[in-house]
C-alpha cells in the first residue's frame, strides 16, 4: 500500500464515544474516499473527497463526518459510536476521474 | 441505481483447474468496471480496467473479459497463491466529475485453490 497510509490499524471503543481514523497519503492525489467492508454488503462508501474542503456523502453517510484540511489527508470521523459501526474501514484514493483506487490497509474497528 | 452481482460466492480448484468468475451489472452508462483482489486482512489490490464491450485485458494466468451486460474473470492452470477474494466494481459515466470517480463494488468470490 505504498502511498497511502490508514491509522490506526486497530481500535476498540465504547459506545457513544466518538473515534477518528485517518487517512494519509503521498501521492497528491486528488480524490479521496472512505468505505466500509461487511459480509453480506460488501464494500459501501460512507463519503468521499474531490478537493481539499470539498466533501460530500455516499450511501451510508449517516453517523459519519469527514474533514479534509490538507490534500494528503482526510479524516473519518465517529461522533458517537454505535454497536452498528463494528465494521473494516478502508480509505481509497484515485488519481483522476475515471481511474480505478489505490487502497489503504484498513482499520478494523470493533464498538462494544 | 448502480448494481454488481457476483457469481459465484466462493469457488474451490484444484491446483490447474481452469475457471471463471461472473460479474453482472447494471449501470446508467458505463465508463469503467474494475476488478481488484483482496487478500485476507489486507487492502484490494487493483487488477484491471475495461472500458467497452469486447475489451480483453490479461495478467500472467488472468483474463478479464467484458460483455454489454457482465464481466468474466478467467483464471487459468490456477496456483495456490492466487487464492483470494476477487472483487468487481462498476463506475457510472453520469456522475459529474466533481462526485469523483465513485465505484458500486460487488460483494466478491472467494476463490480457494488447492495444491
Amino acid at each position: 500500500d505504498a502511498g497511502i497510509t490508514q491509522s490506526p490499524r486497530h481500535k476498540v471503543t465504547e459506545t457513544g464515544t466518538p473515534v477518528t481514523l485517518r487517512c494519509h497519503q503521498t501521492e497528491n492525489h486528488r480524490y479521496m474516499y472512505w468505505y466500509r467492508q461487511d459480509p453480506g454488503h460488501g464494500l459501501r462508501l460512507i463519503h468521499y473527497s474531490y478537493g481539499v474542503k470539498d466533501t460530500d456523502k455516499g450511501e451510508v453517510s449517516d453517523g459519519y463526518s469527514v474533514s479534509r484540511s490538507k490534500t494528503e489527508d482526510f479524516l473519518l470521523t465517529l461522533e458517537s459510536a454505535t454497536s452498528s459501526q463494528t465494521s473494516v474501514y478502508f480509505c481509497a484514493i484515485s488519481e483522476r476521474w475515471g481511474y480505478g483506487y489505490t487502497f489503504g490497509s484498513g482499520t478494523r474497528l470493533t464498538v462494544v | 441505481e448502480d448494481q454488481v452481482t457476483q457469481s459465484p460466492e466462493a469457488l474451490r480448484l484444484q491446483e490447474g483447474e481452469s475457471s471463471s468468475l461472473n460479474c453482472s451489472y447494471t449501470v446508467s452508462g458505463l465508463r469503467g468496471l474494475f476488478w481488484y483482489r483482496q487478500d485476507p486482512g489486507k487492502g484490494p489490490e487493483f487488477l484491471f480496467t475495461l472500458y467497452s464491450a469486447g475489451e480483453e485485458k490479461e495478467k500472467e494466468r488472468l483474463k478479464a473479459t467484458l460483455t454489454k451486460k457482465e464481466s468474466f474473470l478467467h483464471i487459468t492452470a490456477p496456483k495456490p497463491e492466487d487464492s483470494a477474494t476477487y472483487l468487481c466494481a462498476v463506475q457510472a459515466s453520469s456522475r459529474q466529475e466533481t462526485s469523483g470517480s465513485r465505484l458500486t463494488f460487488g460483494e466478491g468470490t472467494q476463490l480457494t485453490v488447492n495444491p
